[in-house]
């Protein structure tokens, strides 16, 4: 069984582009959350999505959002990219809204200049 | 108010030797559970404990034991006869019975010197 997969591992995007991050679930798993982990601090949850349905979402702005497909892949996008957006950006999944825990990915490293 | 508090931030020890990290949180739900997670350089964190707040039974896993006290808030991670690999960055984290977030703590970088 695979894990969760994440593409691109790095991406080097120019402040007020827009960016799409792209998460594969693990197997099984119907719960997808995205967290953001800047560098030297603990993930931040941006938000969950539960068979397709945003679950929850913590304190971003709008510009960033999501997509669950009937698949239970998930996007994540972020519109007008600050500096500040620079972090590693983390998928998780799992196959009980995270009761249980999640299976991270490896993470997308986004830098903005 | 951070839920979770990872004092921490770096710790060195040499290998064999014992390591505690310390781990506080703060919540007001009765039903909450709380995990630890391990980061290695590679940036996927790794599931290494779960418990739920009923259940305060002190677990060994191998190396690994976990002390859970709901007294202090305290979920503390103990690696016995520590090795090189074990250095990663370990984060305590807790999900609250209401919510559908994990609350992360800042994490504590762990280096085990051969």
């Amino acid at each position: 069984e695979t894990g969760v997969t994440q593409s691109p591992t790095h991406l080097i995007k120019t402040r007020g582009q827009q960016v799409t991050l792209r998460c594969s679930s693990q197997s099984g798993h119907n719960t997808v959350s995205w967290y953001q982990q800047a560098l030297g601090q603990g993930p931040q949850f941006i938000f969950q999505y539960y068979r397709e349905e945003e679950n929850g979402r913590g304190n971003f702005p709008p510009r960033f959002s999501g997509l669950q497909f009937p698949n239970y892949s998930s996007e994540l996008n972020v519109n007008a990219l600050e500096l500040d957006d620079s972090a590693l950006y983390l998928c998780a999944s799992s196959p009980d809204l995270g009761t249980y825990g999640y299976t991270f990915g490896s993470g997308t490293r986004l830098t903005v200049v | 108010a951070q839920k979770v508090t990872q004092a921490q931030t770096e710790i060195s020890v040499v290998e064999k030797e014992d390591v505690t990290l310390d781990c506080v949180y703060e919540t007001r739900d009765t039903t909450y559970y709380l995990f630890w997670y391990k980061q290695p350089p590679s940036g996927e964190l790794v599931f290494l404990i779960r418990r739920n707040s009923f259940d305060e039974q002190n677990e060994i896993s191998g190396r690994y034991s976990w002390n859970f006290q709901k007294s202090t808030s305290s979920f503390n991670f103990t690696i016995t006869a520590s090795q090189v690999v074990d250095s990663a960055v370990y984060f305590c984290a807790l999900s609250e019975g209401t919510g559908n977030q994990f609350y992360f703590g800042t994490g504590t970088s762990l280096t085990v010197i051969p």
